[in-house]
């Protein structure tokens, strides 16, 4: 069955340092990606997605790109604020439905000034 | 516009008893999804539900674990005689639209239930 493994947490950095989060799946077909981001006592929000290889999805200076040769879709940020402290949950939707999306189990990302 | 709901945010039940979680979807939302977390692991799928149908239930257990989303008022998880395993975090999703490609489903912060 389909499968997310992204990397283990905790993740501690430094105010603008890089952040890359490593997220590997495994489905059958072509599925779709999702990176969601859950804030302190928040639920979890969509943060980017991609369709397709190749493309890239990028929201609030965070990027992914759906690699299908590597079947890979690791999370990156140039420069990371505290702001950005929280839970990032790697996912993708496989048949062709949103409703059963598979997670990986969650990267804590603490930055500290 | 509020988000999605979930009460209680802890609940704590002794073994044998029933577990009730709410879930209220955003406003204009029909589309209900329950998500669990085992510790340790990712979320798992476990039902989806539209006003007074459940249209997936293939994630859910097959004993003990119930859901409705009723013509008024909140989707309810009911877990009946909890066990330990049982202790998780439970998430309800919603979304406008259904269960199609890329349709975007909006979480609540979750359920956090422990048996003692």
């Amino acid at each position: 069955g389909d499968s997310v493994t992204q990397m283990e947490g905790p993740v501690t950095l430094s105010e603008e340092a890089f952040l890359t989060i490593n997220c590997t799946y495994t489905a059958t077909g072509y599925p779709s990606l999702f990176w969601y981001v859950q804030y302190p006592g928040e639920g979890l929000q969509l943060l980017l997605k991609a369709t397709k290889a190749d493309d890239k999805g990028s929201n609030k200076g965070f990027e992914a790109t759906y690699r299908k040769e590597t079947t890979s879709f690791h999370l990156e940020k140039g420069s990371v604020q505290v702001s950005d402290s929280a839970v990032y949950f790697c996912a993708l939707s496989g048949g062709g439905t949103a409703s059963k999306l598979t997670f990986g189990t969650g990267t804590r990302l603490q930055v500290t000034l | 516009n509020a988000g999605v709901m979930q009460n209680p945010r802890h609940l704590v039940r002794r073994r044998g008893q029933e577990a009730r979680l709410r879930c209220s979807p955003m406003k204009g939302h029909s589309h209900v999804y329950w998500y669990r977390q085992l510790p340790e692991e990712g979320l798992k799928f476990m039902v989806y539900l539209q006003k007074e149908n459940i249209i997936d239930e293939s994630g859910m257990p097959k004993e003990r674990f119930s859901a409705e989303f009723p013509k008024e008022g909140p989707s309810i998880l009911r877990i009946q005689q909890v066990v330990r395993g049982d202790s998780a975090a439970y998430f309800c999703a919603s979304s406008a639209r259904g269960a199609q490609t890329n349709e975007k489903l909006f979480f609540g912060s979750g359920t956090q239930l422990s048996v003692l």
